[in-house]
């Protein structure tokens, strides 16, 4: 059972460099989610695909635009990296109704120097 | 400032002790959730409280919601080492899917 898979897991930067996080998940579920954690903190919405073909704005968008391809994969993409965005990003998808459990990612590691 | 606020946001106590973490926020929310995130890990679901006023037990662990329904607690009894982790809420609203999360209270137990 694979769950969510991210790739990559870790990966450096230089500013300005783009580069496009994968995730994939094989449970079905119709809703999808992008969150950063920074060290020692709690993790902050990105962004968010309520169901295939919808994404939405979370706390924290700026510098970042997703793909909901398909059912399966969500992709986060930085279009110019900034040593701000150093962080864990961390994939998760849920059933899509209410109050149901998300499934995380392993998280990808993102050095930007 | 994040929508949910955790406190503390760090608790170092001795194995045996009882702890109680705080979720707190001004606005209503639909569920909130629990989960427990270990080093190099993504988190991990521990308890889904829904009705206000609920009082959920998982061994060692009880986790009750607000009257109101914004704001959730979870107490540990005699703590362990492994209880040790990062332990986040997540609150969801009725209107669209959005998960939110708080900054998370990293819990130590030592032995």
């Amino acid at each position: 059972n694979a769950g969510v898979t991210q790739t990559p897991k870790f990966q450096v930067l230089k500013t300005g460099q783009s580069m496009t996080l994968q995730c994939a998940q094989d449970m079905n579920h119709n809703s999808m989610y992008w969150y950063r954690q920074d060290p020692g903190m709690g993790l902050r919405l990105i962004y968010y695909s309520a169901s295939e073909g919808t994404t939405d704005k979370g706390e924290v968008p700026n510098g970042y635009n997703v793909s909901r391809l398909n059912k399966r994969e969500f992709s986060l993409r930085l279009e110019s990296a900034a040593p701000s965005q150093t962080s864990v990003y961390f994939c998760a998808s849920r059933v899509g109704q209410p109050n149901t459990e998300a499934f995380f990612g392993q998280g990808t590691r993102l050095t930007v120097v | 400032t994040q929508l949910l606020e955790q406190s503390p946001q760090f608790l170092s106590i001795q194995e045996g002790e009882n702890l109680t973490v705080y979720c707190n926020s001004s606005s209503v929310f639909s569920s909130l959730q629990w989960y427990r995130q270990e080093p190099g890990e993504g988190p991990v679901l521990l308890v889904t409280v829904v009705t206000g006023g609920e009082v959920k037990k998982l061994k060692r662990l009880t986790f009750q919601f607000g009257d109101a329904r914004k704001d959730s607690s979870l107490h540990i009894t005699a703590a362990q080492p492994g209880d040790t982790g990062l332990y986040l809420c997540a609150g969801h609203k009725a209107a669209g899917n959005k998960l939110t999360f708080g900054g998370g209270t990293r819990v130590l137990v030592k032995p």
